[in-house]
């Protein structure tokens, strides 16, 4: 279930290092995001999600920041672990109105954590 | 933890036989999604059922893919006849429908990987 194609995208940090990882999204309408991590094999893993009325998110050791100015999302992982390594997703979902929800994914950013 | 369960996690098939994936969404979840990843084109969503009902399936190739939910527990995706270009894996994602204006990432199984030879 590799999500990884060979030309993504690719931030390498050092473990303990703070990551941030960008996206700018397309759709000035779209007012609901989430980032998400997949790991090799495995579908996507929900990580944050943040809305449009909001300009940071936190979570456990992860920060969501949106600029709706300039359409761009970013995800803030502090304390990189080994364990991170992982290509992350961020998603707009252009429709945000009651159960009526449709989520289009950026292209993926590959984070590789080295010792 | 509660999960999307999708089956098989892996399938090989011959060009132009049939292949039916299969979904079982998380129980209480009423919206279903498909999606289909592959290297060139990352995710791309394929279609999306809500209560079992199709809203939207424009991503999906009408002349070979289909897609149903039976029932509230299962939901499917077809393909006839199957093609090289149809390789990819496929995922399954449930949620919830929106509650009091409070929004929940959806779950994704963990695909079917098809190989079409």
């Amino acid at each position: 279930g590799e999500s990884v194609g060979l030309h993504l995208p690719t931030l390498s940090v050092q473990e303990g290092d703070n990551s941030i990882i960008n996206c700018a999204y397309s759709n000035s309408a779209s007012d609901y995001f989430i980032w998400y991590k997949q790991e090799s094999g495995k579908g996507p893993q929900f990580i944050i999600d943040i809305r449009s009325n909001m300009d940071k998110r936190q979570g456990q050791r992860v920060t969501v920041l949106l600029n709706k100015t300039v359409k761009h999302l970013s995800l803030q992982i502090a304390a990189t672990q080994p364990g991170d390594s992982a290509v992350y997703f961020c998603a707009e979902n252009p429709a945000f109105s009651g159960g009526y929800n449709k989520l289009i994914f950026g292209a993926g950013t590959r984070l590789a954590v080295h010792p | 933890d509660a999960r999307v369960t999708q089956t098989p996690r892996h399938k090989v098939t011959e060009m132009g036989q049939e292949v039916t994936m299969r979904c079982q969404p998380i129980l209480g979840h009423n919206t279903v999604f498909w999606y289909r990843q592959t290297m060139m084109q990352g995710l791309e969503l394929l279609a999306y059922f809500r209560n079992r009902a199709p809203l939207d399936d424009s991503g999906m190739p009408k002349d070979r893919f289909s897609a149903e939910m039976p029932d509230a527990t299962l939901a499917t995706l077809k393909i006839q006849p199957s093609e090289p270009r149809d390789s990819a894996v496929y995922f399954c994602a449930s949620g919830p429908a929106l509650r009091g204006g409070k929004s929940y990432g959806y779950t994704f199984g963990s695909g079917t990987r098809l190989t079409v030879v």
